[in-house]
């Protein structure tokens, strides 16, 4: 059974730094493009970054220069680093992963920004 | 960046009727599109990639079609737990954004 299972989330101020995890089991994150993607308060789906399973990364134009994802083959965990954290960061994160698609999805991790 | 657009924003329809959302691309993605349904406190599912494939376990009268910059998602016939919030999602071009489309919310009526 394939399960994401992630951690991570909370309340921090402007220009702080958080770091989300995404601990996969079921499938090698090596294996399968994996994303984040957030949900603000009562709005839409935005995707955030993509690792590929040749390692390469992209990001949204809204988070490029502030926020890194990366993976831990070994934990088979997916990470999502986040610095200068702005107030428009606020919402549910989601790390997902499949072929092409997002096939599976985590619980997702609320991150608050606010002083 | 391709920009998707999401038509009507609100569908309000009694169970068993027919739903049709609708789902323009602001330029070709060939194929290269996914339909996703979420429900009030939990993550997305995948229901459609490909334009018209069903994912695993997804129920027949869920449907995609389109190709290019137009697409639909078909329910068949709406059963109570086929209402939520639908978006379309796009990977049609590289590099990414591989971005979503603003939802349809289909409400019982």
């Amino acid at each position: 059974e394939v399960q994401l299972m992630q951690s991570g989330g909370g309340l921090v101020q402007p220009g702080w730094s958080l770091r989300l995890s995404c601990v996969v089991s079921g499938f090698s994150v090596s294996s399968r493009y994996m994303s984040w993607v957030r949900q603000a308060p009562g709005k839409g789906l935005e995707w955030v970054s993509v690792i590929h399973s040749d390692g390469t990364t992209n990001y949204a134009d809204s988070v490029k220069d502030r926020f890194t994802i990366s993976r831990d083959q070994s934990k088979n965990t997916l990470s999502l680093q986040m610095n200068s954290l702005r107030a428009e960061d606020t919402a549910l994160y989601y790390c997902a992963g499949g072929v092409g698609y997002l096939d599976y999805w985590g619980q997702g991790s609320l991150v608050t920004v606010s002083s | 960046e391709i920009v998707l657009t999401q038509s009507p924003a609100t569908l309000s329809l009694s169970p068993g009727e027919r739903a049709i959302l609708s789902c323009r691309a602001s330029q070709s993605i060939s194929s290269s599109l996914a339909w996703y349904q979420q429900k009030p406190g939990q993550a997305p599912k995948l229901l459609i990639y490909d334009a018209f494939n069903r994912a695993t376990g997804i129920p027949a009268r869920f449907s995609g079609s389109g190709s290019g910059t137009d697409f639909t998602l078909t329910i068949s016939s709406l059963e109570p737990e086929d209402f939520a919030v639908y978006y379309c999602q796009q990977r049609g071009n590289w590099p990414p954004p591989f971005t979503f489309g603003p939802g349809t919310r289909v409400d019982i009526k």
